[in-house]
């Protein structure tokens, strides 16, 4: 267990629907990064958080935003859904410190039909 | 542009022997590097580090070699187990003072008993 929670663990809805992803980072870690995984991809950066400030933009499509909360908890957005934003999400987090294992949840794998 | 990527997609061994996965990274800034293991249906796990002052690091029946010159990393796991059948990935840190991992697109490590 990496003490990374990811909820919900699946998710399947329609194109054009709009969901919610969310993310517990491990206790003390203040940043929470998320990453896209589709079936013919590595994991693709989408977005940083640092103590609730957006820290680094990666490859994330207009249609997704994400925030960071006081409780440092994290939520990904995905909205006007797409085919092809079915994937797999992970959050991961790591400590204060730079330049150490980022630890990554389970993931949430969402299915657009 | 940064780019991380593995000169094997597949790679299958015979339960006993050692395994070599391969990773050619683009960014010369990049100053810390991770292998992460995943499991199918699971987000990626910490396997082991290295940091660009180093050019190897043991662990437990893995080693990480770090060749700067020709930007070169690999993952050696000695006496591959069936437990060891996962998609390996490297990352890199991209240097600079915001930590942000960029990853490959993975090789399928399969092990025959």
């Amino acid at each position: 267990d990496s003490g990374v929670t990811q909820t919900p663990k699946h998710l399947i809805t329609a194109t054009g629907q709009r969901v919610t992803l969310r993310c517990s980072p491990r206790s003390g870690d203040l940043s929470v990064y998320w990453y896209q995984q589709s079936l013919d991809q590595g994991l693709q950066f989408l977005i940083q958080y640092y103590n609730g400030e957006e820290r680094a933009k990666g490859n994330i499509l207009e249609r997704f935003s994400a925030q960071q909360f006081p409780d440092l908890h994290s939520e990904l957005n995905l909205s006007s859904l797409e085919l092809g934003d079915s994937a797999l999400y992970f959050c991961a987090s790591i400590p204060v410190t730079v330049n150490t294992e980022a630890f990554f949840g389970q993931g949430t794998r969402l299915t657009v039909v | 542009g940064e780019s991380v990527g593995l000169h094997l997609p597949t790679l299958s061994v015979q339960e006993g022997d050692n395994s070599i996965i391969n990773c050619a990274y683009s960014n010369s800034a990049s100053d810390y590097f991770i292998w992460y293991k995943q499991e199918s249906g699971k987000g990626p796990q910490f396997i082991i580090d290295i940091r660009s002052n180093m050019d190897k690091r043991q662990g437990q029946r893995v080693t990480v070699l770090l060749n700067k010159t020709v930007k070169h990393l690999s993952l050696q796991i000695a006496a591959t187990q069936p437990g060891d059948s996962a998609v390996y990935f490297c990352a890199e840190n991209g240097g600079g003072s915001n930590y942000k991992l960029t990853f490959g697109k993975g090789t399928l490590l399969t092990v025959n008993p």
